[in-house]
């Protein structure tokens, strides 16, 4: 089993739908948690940290859930620039320090 | 201020040889680490360095080494190369990692390789 499993898709939504992603982990020891965005041919850029508390965003919506091992990224109101892959991250603590395991991504296509 | 830059942008190399990729940080960062991103894949971490050490390291070989310096950038160094290491080599930085908060990463543009 990976230690961060994501659903590649695509997800084909029309323009202004409503999006989840989620995002399941292994190891019980993670610590910190992350969405970043990938557009084609580019590099990540980090959307928003998880918080077990939830957090918002605008139209995005982080949750963590440590029970059940899994991270969520809701889309409101979806926008053609939404389009992009998103890429979830567990950073899991060693030494003083924290090695981050990226899943494979899960990729978002917005149509007008 | 100048982000993650990282040279060069593509690099052509055929089987056996080796390849030396280079990476600045973000201003003010002390922190770097490499990924390897192979076609429809995440990135997958290769090693991290603080201070002129490597302080984490990934499941890669011994082929992958890599080095810090005084200014904080970095290289990572592949020998040997195979077909299989043909992929995009992400370079990110960061605040001193034994801060939680400073967990967040500044990706570079990457650097494209292709080993025929």
């Amino acid at each position: 089993r990976k230690e961060v499993e994501q659903d590649p898709g695509p997800f084909n939504v029309p323009e202004g739908a409503t999006v989840a992603f989620n995002c399941t982990y292994s190891n019980s020891a993670s610590q910190s948690f992350f969405w970043y965005r990938q557009d084609c041919r580019k590099e990540p850029k980090l959307l928003m940290s998880v918080y077990s508390s939830g957090n918002e965003d605008g139209r995005f919506t982080a949750q963590l859930n440590r029970a059940s091992q899994y991270i969520s990224l809701l889309i409101r109101d979806s926008k053609l620039s939404d389009s992009a892959t998103y890429l979830c991250v567990v950073n899991r603590g060693s030494g003083g320090s924290y090695i981050p395991t990226f899943g494979r991504g899960t990729s978002l296509i917005v149509h007008p | 201020d100048a982000g993650v830059t990282q040279s060069p942008t593509h690099l052509i190399k055929t089987r056996g040889q080796q390849v030396t990729l280079r990476c600045s940080p973000k201003s003010g960062h002390d922190t770097v680490s490499w990924y390897q991103q192979a076609l429809g894949q995440g990135p997958q971490f290769i090693f991290q360095y603080y201070e002129e050490e490597e302080r984490q390291r990934g499941n890669f070989p011994d082929r992958f080494s890599g080095h810090q310096f005084p200014n904080y950038s970095s290289e990572l160094n592949v020998n040997a190369l195979l077909l299989g290491d043909s992929a995009l080599y992400l370079c990110a930085s960061s605040l001193d990692p034994q801060a939680a908060t400073n967990e967040k990463l500044f990706f570079g543009s990457g650097t494209q390789l292709s080993v025929l």
